[in-house]
């Protein structure tokens, strides 16, 4: 995965707890957007970002925030954690809009417990 | 937005061809169709992607039909290392969100 890159790979947290998942690309994206996978499921849109200082939601926000102060960086915020937000979580990036053609890059994973 | 629908899985013996067929027959005449594969609980890997033309590259082989309801993706020589589950995916008409569903669970054999 080109680019792409996720921190931690691997968290555990209590309910009620909060805490950031970091993701960085170094390709100069506009494009990013955070994705959860459920086990056996298919991946689902978090929020996504058309560029600095623009955010906006995706099929499933409730539970997160993020921000997007520079081109590179797109941090997921979990502001109380709940056990239906365990889950993997895989950040992506693309040039710009995929109905253009343009390919989307994925991040390895964070893989999240909440217990 | 346009929905695909694919078999939920298929086999393929080691050093054959893998044909890995997609329908998606309400797409729209300007929207892309991309094949992804995720292998155990990876994060996806792009294989390619195609609007109406046949498309190759390094990893595999895109058909497309001529009407654009349906497109297959090609393997040519499958190795162990392939075996993963692969999307075909159509993205909303805003651009902005790829929707996976069941893919196909491709495993090849020995």
């Amino acid at each position: 995965n080109a680019g792409v890159t996720q921190t931690p790979k691997f968290q555990v947290l209590k309910t009620g707890q909060s805490m950031t998942l970091q993701c960085a690309q170094d390709m100069n994206h506009e494009y990013m957007s955070w994705y959860r996978q459920d086990p056996g499921m298919g991946l689902r849109l978090i929020h996504y970002s058309v560029g600095a200082g623009i955010t906006d939601q995706g099929e499933v926000p409730n539970g997160y925030n993020v921000s997007r102060s520079t081109t590179e960086d797109f941090p997921l915020r979990l502001l109380s954690a709940a056990p239906s937000q365990t889950s993997v979580y895989f950040c992506a990036s693309s040039y710009g809009r995929m109905n253009s053609g343009n390919t989307i890059y994925f991040g390895e994973g964070s893989w999240l417990t909440v217990v | 937005d346009a929905k695909t629908t694919q078999p939920p899985s298929m086999d393929c013996a080691e050093g054959r061809a893998a044909n890995l067929p997609c329908n998606h027959s309400t797409i729209s005449g300007n929207e892309y169709v991309y094949w992804y594969r995720q292998i155990h609980s990876q994060g996806p890997q792009y294989i390619i992607h195609g609007l109406k033309n046949n498309e190759t590259n390094e990893m595999a082989s895109l058909i497309i039909t001529e009407d654009r309801k349906s497109s297959t993706l090609i393997l040519p020589h499958a190795t162990l290392r392939d075996t993963a589950v692969y999307y075909c995916i159509v993205p909303n008409n805003a651009g902005n969100m790829l929707t996976f569903g069941g893919g196909t669970r491709l495993m090849v054999k020995p």
